[in-house]
């Protein structure tokens, strides 16, 4: 059975930092992976989709890798702003499903 | 853009009732989704839909039905609501093949 997990559970930085939120998949046999950002009492937004021959994808100041073999990827948010506060998820797709972590709760301080 | 809709944002009712969530996407997908969300379980997979009338049971799917009858538009059925299943609830739609997930705003469901 497929288990998503992400690492830390919860940050909080000072506006204008750089960082990167990681999440472990134990099985890599995935299609592709997901990054959803989710705001307080909101539905999930899509930010990036990596396939599984990718090994990175960008979008503005977000850049998700993905490394299959070794069941990780990384999300890095490049010059941190407060309205980037919320919590982050990934989810790996096999099959028609989808696998959620727990998520990465951000908060950026101005 | 895509949308995903859902009937309600915020929805009360009473232990024993029946309840429908509406989820409508306007992007012809054939895949369609209901998850529930709850404090330290995350999301959890109810049912899903891979074509019009089509449906599979995810993880969760006891005390819940759905029904979808034209492509853009799944529902789920609480046949008779029990105060556990006060939740979020997310509808999504996906492509049948490749491409992005695409969540509604969700419903907050309180049983009481």
């Amino acid at each position: 059975k497929q288990e998503v997990t992400q690492i830390p559970a919860a940050l909080s930085v000072p506006e204008g930092e750089n960082l990167v939120l990681n999440c472990s998949f134990t099985d890599s046999a995935i299609y592709n992976l997901q990054w959803f950002r989710q705001d307080p009492g909101k539905g999930l937004t899509s930010l990036l989709l990596i396939q599984s021959s990718q090994r990175e994808q960008t979008s503005g100041r977000l850049n998700a890798s993905l490394d299959k073999s070794s069941g990780r990827s990384t999300l890095y948010i490049a010059a941190s702003q407060p309205g980037d506060s919320a919590t982050y998820l990934c989810a790996v797709r096999r099959g028609s499903r989808l696998t959620f972590g727990e998520g990465t709760q951000l908060t950026v301080n101005p | 853009d895509v949308k995903v809709t859902q009937s309600s944002r915020y929805l009360v009712k009473r232990t024993g009732e029946k309840v429908f969530l509406e989820c409508v996407q306007d992007m012809d997908h054939e895949n369609m989704f209901w998850y529930r969300q709850d404090p330290g379980l995350g999301l959890r997979l109810i049912y899903f839909s891979y074509d019009v009338k089509m449906k599979e049971k995810g993880d969760i799917p006891e005390g819940y039905s759905v029904s979808r009858e034209k492509k853009e538009r799944f529902s789920l059925i609480l046949e008779s609501a029990s105060t556990n299943q006060t939740s979020m609830y997310l509808c999504a739609s996906r492509p049948k093949w490749a491409g992005e997930q695409y969540f509604g705003p969700g419903t907050r469901l309180t049983v009481t």
